[in-house]
């Protein structure tokens, strides 16, 4: 139980197009999800935390009209990198929280590579 | 703020040997603490927790406890695996609310040899 997936697992696009990442949680209903970001040797940075129906709660130095995050559903929430650039090249992992849980059940992640 | 601190990285030990990844939090109130591990080229899984004072966390023979007077959640395994390599981050999360957030460590890279 407590699964959660991730499409695409990689993407490569060019400069200036946007991106859509899809997180699912696939046997329970998730009433917050969570989207990090995850350089190269380096730990999780939370970029931003959304409940279902309501929106997104950024970190500080996340640009909100960047990162587009959309949680329409208690089974999925889209994270889109608009006017996507090189340096917005990374690893991206989306965790799902259950209304009652402690702790969070992480997708696999999305390798984005931007030309 | 909360801030978790591992030591530093990365790790190299031969099959069998004795594993402690050292994990010291700072946290306002009673945080419930975590442990995730990420194999090569997979997300990050949850390996154990412990949500209060003196719990002791475990599984797949690692352990955890949480010590509240030492602010610390150091993660052992008795012997180690060569499966066992992965990069293993220690995590806190405030308790209540719904969008408890999880604060991560560093992470630190462990290889076991065969």
């Amino acid at each position: 139980g407590a699964v959660v997936s991730q499409h695409p697992s990689w993407v490569i696009c060019k400069s200036g197009t946007s991106v859509k990442i899809e997180c699912r949680s696939l046997d329970f209903q998730a009433t917050t999800m969570f989207w990090y970001r995850q350089f190269p040797k380096q730990s999780l940075m939370l970029m931003a935390t959304s409940n279902e129906g309501s929106k997104a709660t950024y970190e500080q130095g996340v640009e909100k009209d960047k990162f587009l995050i959309n949680h329409a559903s208690l089974t999925l929430s889209t994270l889109t990198v608009t006017s996507a650039h090189p340096e917005d090249s990374s690893f991206y992992i989306c965790s799902a929280r259950q209304a009652s849980g402690v702790g969070q059940f992480f997708g696999p992640g999305t390798r984005l590579t931007v030309l | 703020g909360n801030s978790v601190t591992q030591m530093e990285g990365p790790v190299t030990l031969s099959e069998e040997a004795f594993l402690t990844i050292n994990c010291t939090y700072t946290a306002t109130g009673y945080p419930s603490l975590f442990w995730y591990v990420q194999y090569p080229g997979e997300g990050l899984q949850l390996l154990l927790k412990a949500t209060k004072a003196d719990d002791k966390g475990s599984n797949k023979g690692f352990e955890a406890t949480y010590r509240k007077e030492t602010t610390s959640f150091h993660l052992e395994k008795g012997s180690v695996q060569v499966s066992d390599s992965a990069v293993y981050f220690c995590a806190l999360s405030d308790r209540g609310g719904a969008n408890s957030k999880l604060t991560f460590g560093k992470g630190i890279t462990l290889s076991v040899r065969p």
